[in-house]
């Protein structure tokens, strides 16, 4: 089992839809998620942070469900420009991150 | 303030050839790290620096990739000799906490 997963999707919606994305983590013990945001042939850039009481910047929101194991984000009034991969991350007691294999939106015109 | 930066962008070589990628952190940042994407797969971590130090390199594939980070500032990762499965993009990260982890631009190394 992978440690952090995703549907890998793609999403295709329209501007202004809202998307949700998932996604679950096998240790119970992780305590910081992240999503991170990856266009096309580029590096990944820390999208949020996510909190257990949610957080929310602009159109997006980000939920975590300690006891499901679950992260969620929310993309409210999509834009062209909202087309790119979002990676679920969580860091390990390490310091290292973990990574899903992210879910892919394309907003269409 | 310049961001993380990597050399080569891209790099094609034959299988059994060495190749060192370089990795030039945010300044002032202890932490550094690299990860690596192979195609179809997610980014995977490979190793973490404290400064000089090897902090983590419970994900280095196996003897034929060597890193080092000499007066902790910039990082190589050298992979000798290179095989076919080593193709994907290399990422290299830096930070001062470890939970903002700011990423380079990768390259990318097909092996053929």
């Amino acid at each position: 089992r992978k440690e952090v997963e995703q549907d890998p999707g793609p999403f295709n919606v329209p501007e202004g839809a809202t998307v949700a994305f998932n996604c679950t983590y096998s240790n119970s013990a992780s305590q910081s998620f992240f999503w991170y945001r990856q266009d096309c042939r580029k590096e990944p850039k820390l999208l949020m942070s996510v909190y257990s009481s949610g957080n929310e910047d602009g159109r997006f929101t980000a939920q975590l469900n300690r006891a499901s194991q679950y992260i969620s984000l929310l993309i409210r009034d999509s834009k062209l420009s909202d087309s790119a991969t979002y990676l679920c991350v969580v860091l390990s007691n390490t310091g290292k991150l973990i990574f899903g294999q992210g879910t892919t939106l394309q907003v269409k015109p | 303030e310049a961001g993380v930066t990597q050399f080569p962008s891209h790099s094609v070589i034959e299988k059994g050839q060495t190749v060192t990628l370089r990795c030039d952190p945010i300044s002032g940042h202890d932490n550094l790290y690299w990860y690596r994407r192979v195609m179809g797969k997610e980014i995977k971590f490979l190793l973490h620096f404290v400064k000089e130090s090897k902090q983590d390199e419970s994900g280095m594939p196996n003897n034929r990739f060597l890193a080092e980070r000499t007066g902790g500032t910039y990082s190589t990762l050298k992979v000798q000799p290179a095989e076919l499965e080593d193709s994907g993009v290399y990422f290299c990260a830096s930070s001062q906490a470890p939970y903002e982890q700011y990423f380079g631009p990768g390259t990318r190394l097909t092996v053929t």
